[in-house]
Formats: C-alpha cells, sequence, structure tokens
C-alpha cells in the first residue's frame, strides 16, 4: 500500500461548482497534512494544513481531516478557471523527517 | 532571501557527464530537502537536511547520485555519470522544520540527452 494515495482521475468541475478532492494515507500514526497546488510546468505550493480533526476553512479552500478513517480532503467552492491545476495531498509522520507526497488529482475548472 | 532559489533553471546534458544542481534555502530555514519529479509523476524524496545533523539519505536512489549543504544554507546535488533515467525536474524546499509545510524552489529541469 502506497503511504500516500489519490485515486480520482482528472476532476472536471464547471465554474462556481465546488470541487472535492481525497486523499488516503497508510500512517495511522500520520500528524501532519498539507495541500499543495501545482500549475503546469510550475512548482506546488503550500495552500493548507491541517494537524487535527475536523474542518479548517480559509478563503474558498477547506481541508477536512479524519484520522480514524485516515483520510484527508479538500473542497474548493466557488470554482475559478484559475484553480485549475494539479493539487497533491502530502503526509507527515512524527520522527519522519520528510513529507510523502500523492501522486496528485488535476482540477479542470470549466468557464 | 524571501524564496528558495535554485539553479539553473535548465540544463541539458550529454549522458556519462557529471551535473551540479545548487539550491539557496529561505533565511532561517533549518530543513532542506531535494525531490525529484519525472513527467506525469509525484514527487520523489531524494535527501533531507536539518541543521547540523546527519543528512537522511534514504531517498537517493543510487550512489551515483550526493548532496551537501555547506554553512548551513546552500545546497548543491550532484549527480555523476548522468543516465537518460536521470531527466526530470529535480525541486527544493526549505522549511523551519519537518513537521511545517515546505517552500519549494521553481526547480532545476534535466534533460539528459
Amino acid at each position: 500500500q502506497k503511504e500516500v494515495e489519490q485515486n480520482s482521475g482528472p476532476l472536471s468541475v464547471p465554474e462556481g461548482a465546488i470541487a472535492s478532492l481525497n486523499c488516503t494515507y497508510s500512517d495511522r500514526v500520520s500528524q501532519s497534512f498539507f495541500w499543495y497546488r501545482q500549475y503546469s510546468g510550475k512548482s506546488p505550493e503550500l495552500i493548507m494544513s491541517i494537524y487535527s480533526n475536523g474542518d479548517k476553512e480559509d478563503g474558498r479552500f477547506t481541508a477536512q481531516l479524519n484520522k480514524a478513517s485516515q483520510y484527508v480532503s479538500l473542497l474548493i467552492r466557488d470554482s475559478q478557471p484559475s484553480d485549475s491545476a494539479t493539487y497533491l495531498c502530502a503526509v507527515t509522520t512524527y520522527g519522519n523527517n520528510r513529507l510523502a507526497f500523492g501522486k496528485g488529482n488535476q482540477v479542470v475548472v470549466i468557464p | 532571501g524571501a524564496g528558495v532559489s535554485q539553479s539553473p533553471s535548465n540544463k541539458v546534458t550529454e549522458k556519462g557527464k557529471d551535473v551540479e544542481l545548487r539550491c539557496d534555502p529561505i533565511s532561517g530555514h533549518t530543513a532542506l530537502y531535494w525531490y525529484r519529479q519525472s513527467l506525469g509523476q509525484g514527487l520523489e524524496f531524494l535527501i533531507y537536511f536539518q541543521g547540523n545533523s546527519a543528512p537522511d539519505k534514504s531517498g537517493l536512489p543510487s550512489d551515483r547520485f550526493s548532496a551537501e549543504r555547506t554553512g548551513g544554507s546552500v545546497s548543491t546535488l550532484t549527480i555523476q555519470r548522468t543516465q537518460q533515467e536521470d531527466s526530470a525536474v529535480y525541486l527544493c524546499a526549505s522549511s523551519l522544520g519537518s513537521v511545517n509545510g515546505y517552500t519549494f524552489g521553481s526547480g532545476t529541469r534535466l534533460t539528459v540527452v
């Protein structure tokens, strides 16, 4: 089992709709969770971090963490064409000195 | 500096040649990481430096790869006897600690011909 899995294929959403992305992780002691956005040809950019169960909102982005079920999700409300990018889920654990990344989910917002 | 700086931004090299990639992290960030990203693939961890501690080299794919970090700041990733499968974007990141999110540099696109 991979450390971090993002299984959904490309996600197409109409402008103004909600985009929902999911990520599962294998290590039960994972403690820090991040979402990165990566535009084509660019490097990843940190957009959200979450450390405890529940929801965390930042502007149009909401991260949701459920440690019991070992998943973390990202909601993008009122999707805009500028949100079209690949979104990477990343997880770190106590004592592990690096982030493990999922392969990413491509989001395409259709005007 | 204001961000993580990497150089060169692009490098084309012949198979068998050695290359050096440079990373200048954000001032004050004690942790520095190297990852690589091949076309259409996820980020592959290579090596991690934290302060003056011994680096975590567990992600280096072969002994042709090495890295050093001088004075707790600038880092150089060296690839000896490059192979075509080394072609990728090499990303450097820095952070205040391993539990914080990273800030990535703009990367070095390496092409081995």
